[in-house]
């Protein structure tokens, strides 16, 4: 079935990294997402990387692919408070036009 | 990127009335329009894809008689939530997508008193 699959809370203080992790089910898929998401506010996408790439490097991001497992992770450096959200990843179904599934969302609380 | 806009970005309505929520792809021809809703605390969960010019397909467990989705044009997809309960109070969004970018509206948020 259709399966996004992420820890619900994670809590670091502020300058430690931050992993956030995801497991997905679809092997076809093209393209894999993180989003972030402030409180009453809409998504912003972080990142994106695509399935031919192991590892995809944004300033203070790193996206890692394990498309063996199916598993995704989103490594964040040097976490500030301005981090706390909650992030998603998202599976695109390249089959079904294109739709995403998210994750059920990773809250992280950056302490001072 | 593409920008896409929802009109309106809130709205507040009385159990039993419909209520029009317009998506519109600014920059972008969008002929695939995908709707979600996010419960609060909760994922966004899809609702239906809809094509340009033809029906749209619905998710499992979500009602095509209630959630009506017009995508008449390529730059505009509207969602009606027609006799809306409390329980239809939702933040509901909109995206499209191109060349692996996906492309979100801001989201409208319905409260249905």
């Amino acid at each position: 079935g259709e399966d996004v699959e992420q820890s619900l809370f994670l809590s670091v203080r502020e300058g430690d990294s931050s992993v956030i992790n995801c497991t997905y089910t679809d092997s076809s898929s093209t393209y894999l997402y993180w989003y972030k998401q402030e409180p009453g506010a809409g998504l912003q996408l972080l990142t994106y990387i695509f399935s031919n790439m192991d590892m995809k490097q944004d300033q203070r991001l790193t996206v890692l692919l394990n498309k063996k497992d199916k598993h995704l992770s989103l490594r964040i450096a040097d976490t500030q408070t301005g981090d706390s959200a909650i992030y998603f990843c998202a599976e695109r179904y390249d089959n079904q036009g294109g739709k995403l599934i998210f994750g059920q969302g990773t809250e992280l609380s950056v302490k001072p | 990127g593409a920008v896409v806009s929802q009109h309106p970005s809130w709205v507040i309505c009385k159990s039993g009335t419909s209520v029009k929520i317009e998506c519109r792809s600014l920059d972008f021809q969008a002929t695939t329009m995908f709707w979600y809703r996010q419960f609060p605390k909760q994922s966004l969960m899809l609702m239906a894809t809809s094509n340009e010019g033809s029906k749209a397909t619905y998710e499992q467990g979500v009602e095509k008689d209630k959630f009506l989705i017009n995508h008449a044009s390529l730059t505009l997809s509207t969602l009606t939530v027609t006799s809306a309960h409390p329980e239809d109070s939702s933040f509901y969004i909109c995206s499209t997508h191109g060349q692996g970018e996906q492309f979100f509206g801001p989201g409208t948020r319905l409260t249905v008193l």
